[in-house]
């Protein structure tokens, strides 16, 4: 069975730029979420989406991000327009909606922002 | 707020040595408890959870209630064991948000 899947693995792009990273998550998940790592920091939460609909999303920063997950399958998350404190490893993580709450976690995009 | 103390960022061990991360958790009710480890090159996965209380790889982590403590242990290291740890705590409830620590780089020397 494939695991998450993120797209792309490395993304470097110029401040002011905009950038969509995209998860896959295992078929069948209902849940979807998305951390980021900043440099030196913890891994943290930024949204959940149960199928299509944001279940929470009290962790994303501000509004230069916009996730959306498309039919309850694969989701994008959107910076526009980038800042540099915006660099870092951006995962996303899938479970199921019934049995024990294990996430699953994608490779990571490694966003770079100069 | 909820919040995960990883105190060590780097520790390193001898081959054959027990090892223990430290993992505090400060929750507002009953939390479920997390060790999760990324090994070189490879993603995230989870180690253990405490409501599970298995062991695995050899490593077990005991939560303590009245010290707010979740620390990973295993009694003899392996080379293998060498990774970043990362304690995270969730709802009990499930399907919630993971709240992680910093991690800890453990490095096993041989």
């Amino acid at each position: 069975e494939a695991g998450v899947t993120q797209f792309p693995s490395h993304s470097v792009i110029e401040k002011g730029q905009t950038v969509t990273l995209r998860c896959d998550p295992i078929s069948g998940h209902d849940n979807l979420y998305w951390y980021r790592r900043v440099m030196g920091k913890e891994i943290k939460f930024l949204l959940h989406f149960v199928k299509e609909s944001k279940q929470d999303e009290s962790g994303m920063p501000n509004n230069r991000f916009l996730a959306e997950r498309t039919g309850g399958t694969y989701s994008t998350l959107k910076v526009q327009p980038a800042e540099l404190e915006d660099s870092g490893v951006y995962f996303c993580a899938s479970s199921p909606s019934s049995g024990y709450n294990e996430q699953f976690f994608g490779p990571g995009t490694r966003l770079t922002v100069l | 707020a909820q919040r995960v103390t990883q105190p060590e960022k780097l520790l390193s061990v001898f081959k054959g040595a027990p090892v223990e991360l430290k993992c505090n958790y400060s929750y507002s009710g009953s939390p479920e408890l997390f060790w999760y480890v990324q090994y070189s090159r490879q993603r995230l996965q989870l180690l253990l959870r405490h409501i599970s209380r298995e062991s695995i790889k050899g490593f077990t982590a005991d939560l303590n209630k009245g010290e707010t403590s979740f620390h990973l242990k295993k009694p003899f290291a392996q080379e293998e064991d060498s990774a970043m740890y990362y304690c995270a705590l969730s709802s009990i409830f499930g399907n919630e948000k993971l709240t992680f620590g910093t991690g800890t780089r453990l490095t096993i020397i041989p």
